[in-house]
């Protein structure tokens, strides 16, 4: 079946630094979003790229879709405490169904 | 404009047992989606309800049902509980303009179950 993946799973990083995840799916998707998770709260909406190679930026945050439409990036340029969390990427099956991929978990040291 | 609602946050059941979690979308979405969330499993889609018809569904045994009402409010049953089932539930719901994929979700807080 469809996958959806993503790198790293963990990333611990110096408050200040970079942090880029990666999202890989099986499959072309239609669409990509993007989502930070808190620790102990619920998923938050970040983002959504349609078009193949768009590029969005959200202050700190700059969100890829890949020319094929099967991979996406989340890069977070010099990250801050209030970006600690975890990100997903999620993507529609073939059957209109939302596949979530398992997420990167991101730790900044202060 | 008030967030998705879900109750009750917490529960505690015992194997066998069954519950129904309720939730309640931002005013105005007609679409309500259900997820479970594990740390081993991730978040996985359960189903997707619109104008009272289940219009998705993920892979995902039959003790687990859901129904929406006609004020677009869901509810989530889920029948004989395994101690697998101990999660998350997440609720969310979505003006699904368009199809269901297309649309941001706005979650609930979630309800956490304990299956002891």
């Amino acid at each position: 079946g469809q996958q959806v993946m993503q790198i790293p799973q963990y990333q611990h990083v110096q408050e200040g630094e970079d942090f880029t995840t990666y999202c890989n799916s099986s499959t072309t998707l239609s669409n990509i979003q993007w989502y930070k998770q808190r620790p102990g709260g619920h998923p938050v909406f970040l983002i959504q790229l349609v078009k193949s190679g768009e590029v969005k930026k959200q202050k700190r945050l700059t969100f890829q879709f890949g020319e094929a439409k099967k991979n996406s990036s989340l890069h977070i340029t010099a990250t801050q405490t209030t970006d600690v969390g975890t990100y997903f990427c999620a993507g529609p099956t073939s059957y209109d169904k939302v596949i979530f991929g398992p997420g990167t978990s991101l730790s900044v040291i202060p | 404009k008030a967030g998705v609602t879900q109750t009750p946050r917490y529960l505690i059941k015992t194997r066998g047992q069954q519950v129904t979690l309720s939730c309640s979308p931002i005013s105005g979405h007609r679409s309500v989606s259900w997820y479970q969330q594990t740390p081993g499993q991730g978040l996985q889609f359960l189903f997707e309800y619109f104008s009272e018809t289940q219009r998705n569904k993920g892979n995902f045994p039959g003790r687990f049902s859901g129904r929406q009402f006609s004020n677009s409010r869901s509810e989530m049953n889920v029948s004989t509980l395994e101690l697998g089932d101990s999660a998350l539930y997440l609720c969310a719901s979505s003006l699904a303009i368009r199809t269901y994929s297309y649309n941001e979700q706005f979650f609930g807080p979630g309800t956490r179950l304990t299956v002891l």
